[in-house]
């Protein structure tokens, strides 16, 4: 069954640095997502992405935050200058369609802060 | 705004049914989904459901939908101990493309 892949798996930075979270959807997938889960809290929507361009974004996507689709297959997260609270487990999403088709998401990277 | 609330822990025997639980706030949700976490993974999708609907049954999974009372089941028949992990319960508001999720029951099957 295709799935959506992330890397890495365990991203480990120093405050202030910049971050590039890398997703493959599912291949024939046109909508993207990005979510996040701090520790001991709930998954929260981040952003998503469809024809090459934001479609809709939360609260926490900040200026800190960008997104790319540098080439047919990835689907990037790039945090410009990371912040300890930015310390959570990254999760990207893709469906085929808009909407109510079923979002499926990869098992996520853990980015930890120091 | 949309929330979703969800007991946090419950614990079973192998060979019993578990009922997991789930309440939402925004009356207007089309779809809502039930995903599984198993320790270091991902979120897999184990089901989800319209909201045109009050039952979908899919082998011993079984979601009930109550629109009036905002609150959604999975039933998982005959459990077992590889159904361990955490459960996450999500709905998509019309309008929008996030989904928005409860914060997890963690399910834990003993021999």
């Amino acid at each position: 069954e295709p799935e959506v892949t992330q890397t890495p798996s365990h991203q480990v930075t120093q405050m202030g640095q910049e971050v590039i979270l890398r997703c493959v959807p599912i291949s024939n997938h046109l909508y993207f997502y990005w979510y996040r889960q701090i520790l001991g809290q709930k998954v929260e929507f981040l952003v998503s992405f469809y024809n090459n361009e934001i479609s809709e974004k939360s609260e926490i996507f900040d200026d800190q935050f960008s997104v790319e689709r540098p080439d047919g297959s990835n689907f990037t997260l790039k945090i410009r200058s990371t912040k300890l609270e930015d310390s959570a487990m990254y999760f990207c999403a893709s469906t085929g369609g808009p909407g109510d088709q079923p979002q499926h998401f990869g098992d996520g990277t853990r980015l930890s802060i120091l | 705004g949309e929330d979703v609330e969800q007991s946090l822990f419950l614990s079973v025997r192998e060979g019993d049914s578990s009922v997991i639980n789930c309440t939402y706030t925004d009356s207007s949700s089309t779809y809502l989904y039930w995903y599984k976490q198993e320790p270091g993974a991902g979120l897999q999708l184990l089901t989800y459901i319209f909201s045109n609907m009050d039952m979908k049954q899919d082998q011993r999974l079984t979601v009930l939908l109550n629109k009036k009372d905002k609150h959604l089941s999975l039933r998982i028949a005959d459990t077992q101990t590889g159904d361990s992990a955490i459960y996450f319960c999500a709905e998509r508001v019309p309008g929008f493309q996030k989904l928005v999720f409860g914060t997890g029951t963690r399910l834990l099957v003993s021999p």
